[in-house]
């Protein structure tokens, strides 16, 4: 079974300044998607930024980028010039080829609270 | 607007009771999901539906029962429930069979078992 863990429950940051949510996780597959999702207080959660194991290249959104390093199984997500409305609950999440259909594997999740 | 409409948003029941959840998408997808988040916890995969057949079941205790009469429309139905089974209800639809697809949420359930 995968396993996705985040060791920060709770992260600060100021307005425009830049953050860095961590994540790592387990799997025996070579063949996988990541993603982070952001759940803020309406409790929707959205789609913030995927990554294909295949691909070395780090997927980039707008402000939001990642630092993907698959021998270490690590996946970080940054989100640089931090604005008020990214306060939330950020999620890294796991589907692997051995998953039913493509059901998720999620960490516990990082608060973040973006300070004016 | 998300695509994935769930009904109610709140919940609050008995354990004595007998309440469903509704989940509706409408992505045209062929996969649904329900998830279970509680406090402290990570999101919990409960059940999975693909094509209108349910495909994975986590171990969920039997006082849960899913229903998925069409690709559109995914039930949960609660029965006798516990205290500790208080939590949101996520449910969330894919496209499958096409590569890498998304996963849509809905708002979820907030459920209190009193």
């Amino acid at each position: 079974a995968q396993t996705v863990t985040q060791s920060q429950p709770e992260m600060s940051v100021q307005e425009a300044e830049t953050v860095t949510l961590s994540c790592t996780y387990d799997t025996s597959e070579n063949n996988y998607y990541l993603f982070w999702y952001k759940q803020p207080p309406s409790r929707q959660m959205i789609l913030v930024i995927r990554q294909e194991a295949y691909k070395q290249q780090n997927a980039t959104e707008n402000r939001f980028s990642v630092n993907f390093q698959k021998a270490a199984k690590s996946f970080s997500l940054k989100i640089s010039d931090s604005q008020l409305g990214d306060t939330a609950m950020y999620f890294c999440a796991f589907m692997g080829n051995s998953n039913s259909g493509y059901a998720l594997n999620f960490g516990k999740g990082t608060s973040l609270l973006v300070t004016p | 607007e998300t695509g994935v409409t769930q009904t109610p948003r709140h919940l609050v029941m008995g354990m004595t009771n007998k309440k469903s959840l509704k989940c509706e998408q409408h992505l045209g997808h062929n996969a649904m999901y329900w998830y279970k988040q509680s406090a402290k916890k990570p999101l919990e995969l409960m059940f999975v539906y693909n094509f209108k057949e349910q495909t994975e079941n986590n171990s969920v205790p039997s006082r849960f029962s899913p229903e998925c009469p069409n690709s559109s429309h995914l039930f949960l139905h609660l029965h006798t429930l516990q205290p500790e089974d208080s939590a949101l209800y996520l449910c969330a639809s894919s496209q499958e069979g096409q590569g890498f697809s998304e996963a849509f949420f809905g708002q979820g359930t907030r459920l209190t078992v009193v």
